[in-house]
């Protein structure tokens, strides 16, 4: 079974530094793209940025560019989502899900089953 | 605000007919780039319902169709039922913005 498995929800102070996960399994994880997606309460779905864990290309979205970092670490099929300074306005729920690619067709699936971060002093 | 435009609220009474529709541009939708939708319960994280325009992954019961024409796209839901009251999310791929982008979401209410 495919599966997208991301870490624990966090609470944090502003000014504080962030690293979330999200584990592949079921699949060759370096074949795939992992996207990150943002819900903040009560809104919809944002696509942030994107990584190929198999050379870590990586693409950002422009109202994410330089406010978040997306790394992976294919020995241990994990991709991450990071902030270097949490603000009040960067809570939220976080998905991470597969792009899957075919026939020029491109959408998500799976997703995980998110990560809730909570900024607040 | 969303570069795909849906209602943000439709409702039927079970057993009835209701369709969500996805509004895009020529930089998206009208691009030529397919439409996908997911189905978010509550609480929960968002599921494929149907990809490329009008395809079911398996175990999407056949109620459940789409499909896009210029600009726009629809999702359509048949026989509604108590247990399909999420939310609806279309989604394509942007030119312009050279990435993925999503509607706003529309909650749909069986009445």
């Amino acid at each position: 079974e495919v599966q997208l498995v991301q870490s624990g929800a966090e609470v944090k102070k502003p000014g504080e530094s962030l690293k979330i996960s999200c584990k592949g399994s079921g699949y060759s994880f370096t074949s795939y793209w992992i996207a990150w997606v943002r819900q903040m309460p009560g809104k919809g779905l944002e696509w942030m940025g994107i990584i190929y864990p198999g050379d870590s290309d990586t693409r950002y979205s422009p109202s994410f560019q330089g406010q978040v970092t997306i790394s992976a670490d294919k020995s241990i099929s994990t991709a991450y989502l990071q902030w270097s300074s949490l603000k009040a306005s960067d809570t939220a729920m976080y998905y991470c899900a597969r792009l899957i690619h075919s026939s020029g067709m491109r959408w998500f699936d799976p997703w995980g089953q998110g990560t809730l971060v909570t900024v607040s002093s | 605000q969303s570069v795909l435009t849906q209602p943000p609220s439709v409702s039927g009474a079970p057993g009835q007919r209701v369709t969500i529709s996805c509004t895009g541009s020529s930089s998206n939708i009208g691009a030529g780039y397919d439409v996908h939708w997911y189905q978010q319960l509550p609480r929960t994280a968002p599921k494929l319902l149907i990809y490329g325009n009008n395809n079911r992954p398996s175990g999407v019961p056949d109620r459940f169709s789409g499909s896009k024409s210029g600009t726009s796209a629809s999702l359509a839901i048949t026989g509604l039922q108590a247990e399909d009251e999420a939310d609806y999310y279309c989604q394509s791929y942007d030119s312009s913005l050279s990435g993925w982008v999503f509607g706003g979401g529309t909650k749909l209410t069986v009445l």
